[in-house]
């Protein structure tokens, strides 16, 4: 089984600050890790993964994400945070031992940048 | 979003009727894959299909069905029996590796917005 939490519902932060989103996960074997992005009424666009590798990822718009075993979660940071990044975020897992493509989603964090 | 398009956009549906929403994508990405998005809940898997002419039901595809006869579309019926059919219907597909790597990133339309009265 696979599963992944985002703690918080809503981040806030000043424009100019360091954004963080938190999720934490649990699979079996090898944690595939990805986040996306949602703005209002849109699909979701891909950020960055976690495969194997170096434990931080760079991403797309500046953002990078910190995979940590012990700890079991991969945070999503991005050092000086824009108006514009407010939006839906979501964590993902698979489990990489496990047939197929399936993703299991996180239930969101919103995250809202103030000016 | 890609090159994957989603129509309508907004559907509307009265109880009791059936409806398919259409998904196709121009990626050549061999898996495809039904999303149900919900306020506050996140994305639930409905169905997906890693090839054509093979489906798999994911957590939630009671009162949904699917057909996959074409690499480029997966449409996804809402049926009657669907309790709540009222919901944000996400399309997305993917690469799939030839040895088994599932380490690739979906892609995602842009959405179907379904209110059933």
């Amino acid at each position: 089984a696979q599963s992944v939490a985002q703690p918080e519902d809503q981040v806030n932060v000043a424009e100019g600050n360091p954004l963080t989103v938190k999720c934490t996960y649990s699979v079996s074997g090898n944690p595939y890790l990805f986040w996306y992005v949602q703005y209002p009424n849109r699909g979701l666009q891909f950020l960055l993964k976690y495969i194997t590798g170096d434990n931080l990822v760079k991403g797309s718009y500046g953002f990078e994400a910190e995979f940590n075993k012990s700890q079991t979660s991969f945070h999503l940071k991005k050092p000086s945070a824009l108006v514009s990044d407010s939006a839906l975020y979501f964590c993902a897992v698979r489990d990489g031992q496990a047939a197929g493509n399936k993703l299991t989603f996180g239930g969101g964090t919103r995250v809202l940048v103030k000016p | 979003d890609g090159g994957i398009t989603q129509s309508p956009k907004y559907l509307f549906r009265k109880e009791g009727q059936n409806v398919t929403l259409s998904c196709e994508q121009n990626l050549n990405h061999d898996a495809m894959y039904w999303y149900r998005q919900d306020p506050g809940q996140g994305l639930r898997l409905i169905y997906y299909s890693q090839i054509v002419n093979d489906f798999q039901k994911g957590d939630i595809a009671e009162g949904y069905s699917v057909s996959r006869e074409k690499k480029e579309s997966f449409p996804l019926t809402v049926t009657s029996a669907q309790k709540n059919p009222t919901a944000f219907y996400l399309c997305a597909s993917s690469r799939t590796g030839t040895s088994g790597r599932a380490d690739y990133e979906q892609y995602f339309g842009p959405g179907t917005r379904l209110t059933v009265t």
